[in-house]
């Protein structure tokens, strides 16, 4: 099975500021994506981080809000831009290696509180 | 466009009997469907997955799930009910078997009493 490791695991920000959560993983993946769950909610897609463009983001989810880098193969990172007390949340990575046989991994997720 | 619906936000058994989540999913394409679990703190866990093969899949933990296309289900069942198991369970569709991403039910909180 595949290690993905996210940083920070937690953090507590000020509103207006922005932080940089940080996914690698252990082996090259096809496809990477960025969750978003909020206190006592599902998981809700935000994007899927594309190697060498830009990345593809789901409705109701902006690039300004949450921009989105992925360098190579086996590294990803999601910018949680111009904080607010909403968007306190667990933020999840997640990788795809594509094949009938194969599963999404997920990070431990980073728990950002907002104040 | 996909869509899964979790029938119960609460599941509530005791220690020894069997366990059902309800889940029914809607999808313009032929789907592949997940649970996954989620304990307290942790994170996220595969139980089973259907990729269009045998209708019945067998997960980890004896769980299994029955694929229903003419119901649009894919019920979570265990026979037996172990103080362990109580946990967030997700069900889980994808069009293109988890290359573009998964669309998460809203989870069902399966309670175990002793």
């Amino acid at each position: 099975s595949a290690v993905i490791s996210q940083k920070p695991s937690r953090d507590i920000c000020q509103r207006g500021t922005s932080l940089t959560i940080q996914c690698q993983v252990d082996s090259q993946v096809t496809m990477m994506f960025w969750y978003r769950q909020q206190p006592g909610q599902s998981l809700t897609l935000i994007a899927t981080a594309n190697q060498g463009s830009e990345a593809t983001y789901e409705s109701g989810f902006v690039i300004d809000k949450f921009p989105i880098s992925r360098p190579n193969l086996t590294f990803s990172t999601l910018t949680v831009s111009n904080m607010s007390p909403e968007d306190s949340s667990i933020y999840l990575c997640s990788a795809y290696w594509g094949g009938v046989n194969t599963e999404a991994f997920f990070g431990q997720g980073t728990r950002l509180t907002v104040v | 466009a996909q869509s899964v619906t979790q029938l119960d936000s609460h599941v509530s058994v005791s220690e020894g009997t069997p366990v059902l989540l309800r889940c029914n999913y809607s999808s313009s394409y032929s789907p592949s469907l997940f649970w996954y679990v989620q304990h307290p703190n942790k994170g996220l866990q595969l139980l089973l997955k259907y990729t269009s093969a045998a209708t019945l899949v067998k997960g980890i933990n004896g769980f299994e799930a029955e694929f229903k296309k003419s119901e649009t289900s894919f019920h979570l069942t265990k026979p037996s009910a172990h103080m362990s198991d109580a946990a967030e369970y997700f069900c889980v569709v994808s069009a293109g078997g988890g290359a573009d991403g998964l669309t998460f039910g809203k989870g069902t909180h399966l309670i175990i009493q002793p």
